[in-house]
């Protein structure tokens, strides 16, 4: 099955730890994207990635950091800095090629918990 | 960037109903879409409705756009308890990643 797999879908941080969610996609996606879920809110914006080896920052980047090395994943480091990390964190993939009108498919998430 | 508005942020109505859903925005778009969440899980793409089109029709569903007056809906009819979701506006301008509203949570009552 074509998809986005993200794992794992629980997580938990102690203070001071640096954690990685992993997230990979075998659609033959260019762009992929971060983006953060607080309970009853909508979606922020951390990192996106247009194309192999390049990313930008997206509204909430600070405390985060990613990489993009090859094109079916896109792991997401939640670092020490981040000082409020409790959310739902949701991959995504898109074909990209400055295409304007396509839609995103997502991943299930993961639920970042601190101890 | 800022976020759309959704409106209401939560709505709950019988089976059978129909359910619709707002969405207002600020900044010019190339096109606005409509997702869905269950609990716990990732969206899922619903409708795309382009800046040059008025409105659009999926199955049970009906978007329509006003550019302006910067503002959507979506219509759910006939509405079943398996469309109890979150529904989710995201907007795209220029080449920049979507911009999500903050949502309306549905519950389809039996």
């Amino acid at each position: 099955d074509g998809g986005i797999t993200q794992s794992p879908k629980y997580l938990f941080r102690k203070e001071g730890q640096n954690v990685t969610l992993s997230c990979e996609q075998n659609l033959n996606h260019d762009a992929m994207y971060w983006y953060r879920q607080d309970p009853g809110q909508g979606l922020r914006l951390i990192y996106y990635s247009q194309i192999v080896n390049d990313f930008q920052k997206g509204d909430i980047a600070e405390g985060y950091s990613v990489s993009r090395e090859k094109k079916e994943s896109f792991p997401l480091t939640v670092t020490s800095a981040q000082k409020n990390p409790t959310a739902f964190y949701l991959c995504a993939s898109s074909k990209g090629g400055g295409r304007a009108n396509e839609k995103l498919f997502f991943g299930s998430g993961t639920q970042l918990s601190v101890l | 960037s800022q976020q759309g508005e959704e409106d209401p942020q939560a709505l709950s109505i019988q089976e059978g109903e129909n359910a619709t859903m707002n969405c207002s925005y600020k900044t010019s778009i190339n096109n606005l879409q409509w997702y869905r969440q269950n609990s716990g899980r990732g969206l899922v793409h619903l409708i795309l409705i382009r800046s040059n089109e008025r409105e659009k029709h999926s199955g049970r569903l009906r978007v329509t756009l006003d550019t302006s007056k910067k503002s959507s809906s979506l219509l759910i009819t006939a509405s079943r308890a398996a469309d109890t979701a979150s529904y989710f506006c995201a907007r795209r301008s220029g080449n920049t990643p979507l911009v999500f509203g903050k949502g309306t949570r549905l519950s389809v009552i039996a």
